[in-house]
C-alpha cells in the first residue's frame, strides 16, 4: 500500500529480552525516521536518519538504537525490553533530506507484546 | 512529550455532515502536517501547509493555519464511512539536526451511514 514495508507485523517477547525491527523503505528514501505508538497516543518521536547516521533522537533511552543501511532498509533495536515498550513502532520514509517541507511515508507498523 | 492537542478526541457524524477537527500546538513551527490512521495501522499523509499559508484544499480537505493563534483545523466535507479513521496533526520544525514530526494525541472519527 504505501511502499514502506515493516517485519514482522507482530510480536511478542519477554521482559529482559532484545528485539529487532526492520523496515525496508522506498529506493532513493533517504530520511527514515522510527516511532512508538502506546495504544491510545499519538506516535512518538524515537530516532532519525540520513544517510546511514543518526541525524536525531528523541526522548528514549540509549538501549533503543537503529541502523540504516545503503539499501534504503533500516532496524530498530531495542534491549532489556521493559513492560513499556509494548506499543506499535512505526516507521517513516522520506525522499527529501531532513528539514525540508515533504510529507513521510509511513509502514503499517510492528506491534510488539513484551509479556 | 507532545506538541500538539487535536480537537474534539472523538467525533461522530452520518454520511454526507462535515467533519471538523482542531489542532493546536505549543512551539514555532516551520510546517503542519496531518495523517490518517485506520485501525492502529500506519499513518498515511494528507496534506501539509507551510507556516506562511493559511488554506490549503487537496480533494475533499480543507486545512487552516493560523501561526498568531498556534491551531490549525482540518476539514472533511460530504463525510464517508470511509473517512473513519483516527487523525493526527503533526508539527515539523526546519534547521534542526534531525527533524521530528510531533504528534498529537488525535481525533477518532466515525462516520456512520
Amino acid at each position: 500500500e504505501t511502499g514502506v514495508t515493516q517485519s514482522p507485523t507482530h510480536l511478542i517477547k519477554t521482559r529482559g529480552q532484545q528485539v529487532t525491527l526492520r523496515c525496508s523503505s522506498q529506493s532513493g528514501h533517504n530520511t527514515v525516521s522510527w516511532y512508538q505508538q502506546a495504544l491510545g497516543q499519538g506516535p512518538q518521536f524515537i530516532f532519525q536518519y540520513y544517510r546511514e547516521e543518526e541525524n536525531g533522537r528523541g526522548n528514549f533511552p540509549p538501549r533503543f538504537s537503529g541502523l540504516q543501511f545503503p539499501n534504503y532498509s533500516s532496524e530498530l533495536n531495542v534491549n532489556a525490553l521493559e513492560l513499556d515498550d509494548s506499543a506499535l513502532y512505526l516507521c517513516a520514509s522520506s525522499l527529501r533530506a531532513p528539514g525540508t517541507n515533504y510529507g513521510y511515508t509511513f509502514g503499517s507498523g510492528t506491534r510488539l507484546t513484551v509479556v | 512529550s507532545q506538541q500538539g492537542e487535536e480537537d474534539p478526541q472523538a467525533l461522530s457524524i452520518q454520511e454526507g455532515e462535515n467533519a471538523t477537527m482542531n489542532c493546536s500546538y505549543k512551539t514555532s513551527i516551520n510546517n503542519l502536517q496531518w495523517y490518517r490512521q485506520n485501525s492502529g495501522r500506519g499513518l498515511v499523509h494528507l496534506i501539509l501547509i507551510r507556516s506562511n499559508e493559511r488554506e490549503k484544499h487537496s480533494g475533499r480537505l480543507r486545512v487552516t493555519l493560523d501561526t498568531s493563534k498556534k491551531s490549525s483545523s482540518l476539514l472533511i466535507t460530504a463525510s464517508r464511512a470511509a473517512d473513519t479513521a483516527s487523525y493526527f496533526c503533526a508539527t515539523g520544525r526546519l534547521n534542526q539536526a534531525g527533524t521530528a514530526l510531533i504528534f498529537g494525541k488525535g481525533t477518532t472519527l466515525s462516520v456512520s451511514s
